[in-house]
């Protein structure tokens, strides 16, 4: 079946653009994250979605960032007036039980993000 | 904060050889260890998710180990090929969220 998928696979901008990056996951998968990984970084918890339930913001890094689930499925991740900072690859990836921890994540090839 | 820690943070091992790398986590309160391999221009890939101290699981030549008493788990990689060439992230869940290592970026040499 389908995977995740990501869209765009590449995004440049200019600062203090608006960039959505939006995130299809694997149907029937309850849990959706977003990861960013910078240059010479590692990869870094952004916002956590599962199911109905309030997501779990602690990873964004700013009032920049935001991010919905819409009907449970697709995803957008927002960043207003994006700053260089903000260059990096941007990670999607579904779960099919979120809540518990020992089941692996299916991640989406990403988009790469370049704020110029 | 949980602190993760991967060594070493790059390797070159020549093809047909062997080797091994390193994960290490805080002990206290744990859950689970995930493995990923992150090869270029791909999508990270689970290759194992371990659950109990003592655990050890195996994917064709790749295998893991994991003590959660001590908070460390070791990746082995039996015959390299040149296709194991990629990064691998370890990653211990801090409640619901996985907590990803900066990786061991492997080169398999020809």
């Amino acid at each position: 079946g389908a995977g995740v998928s990501q869209s765009p696979s590449n995004k440049v901008t200019e600062k203090g653009k608006d960039v959505e990056l939006r995130c299809d996951p694997i149907s029937g998968h309850t849990a959706l994250y977003w990861y960013r990984q910078s240059l010479g970084q590692g990869l870094e918890f952004l916002i956590y979605f599962q199911g109905n339930s309030a997501p779990d913001k602690s990873g964004l890094p700013s009032d920049r960032f935001s991010a919905e689930r819409t009907g449970g499925s697709v995803s957008t991740l927002t960043i207003q007036r994006t700053q260089q900072e903000d260059s990096a690859v941007y990670l999607c990836a579904s779960s099919a039980q979120g809540a518990l921890p020992s089941y692996e994540q299916y991640f989406g090839p990403g988009t790469r993000l370049t704020v110029t | 904060i949980l602190n993760v820690e991967q060594s070493p943070q790059s390797l070159h091992v020549q093809e047909g050889d062997s080797t091994n790398f390193t994960c290490s986590f805080p002990s206290s309160n744990f859950y689970a260890l995930h493995w990923y391999r992150w090869e270029t221009a791909k999508s990270p890939e689970a290759l194992f998710v371990m659950t109990l101290n003592g655990d050890e699981k195996k994917k064709g030549r790749i295998s893991a180990t994991l003590n959660t008493k001590e908070g460390y788990s070791y990746l082995y990689i039996k015959g390299s090929q040149p296709e194991d060439s990629a990064t691998y992230l370890c990653a211990p869940p801090l409640e619901e969220k996985l907590t990803f290592g900066t990786g061991t970026r492997l080169t398999i040499i020809p």
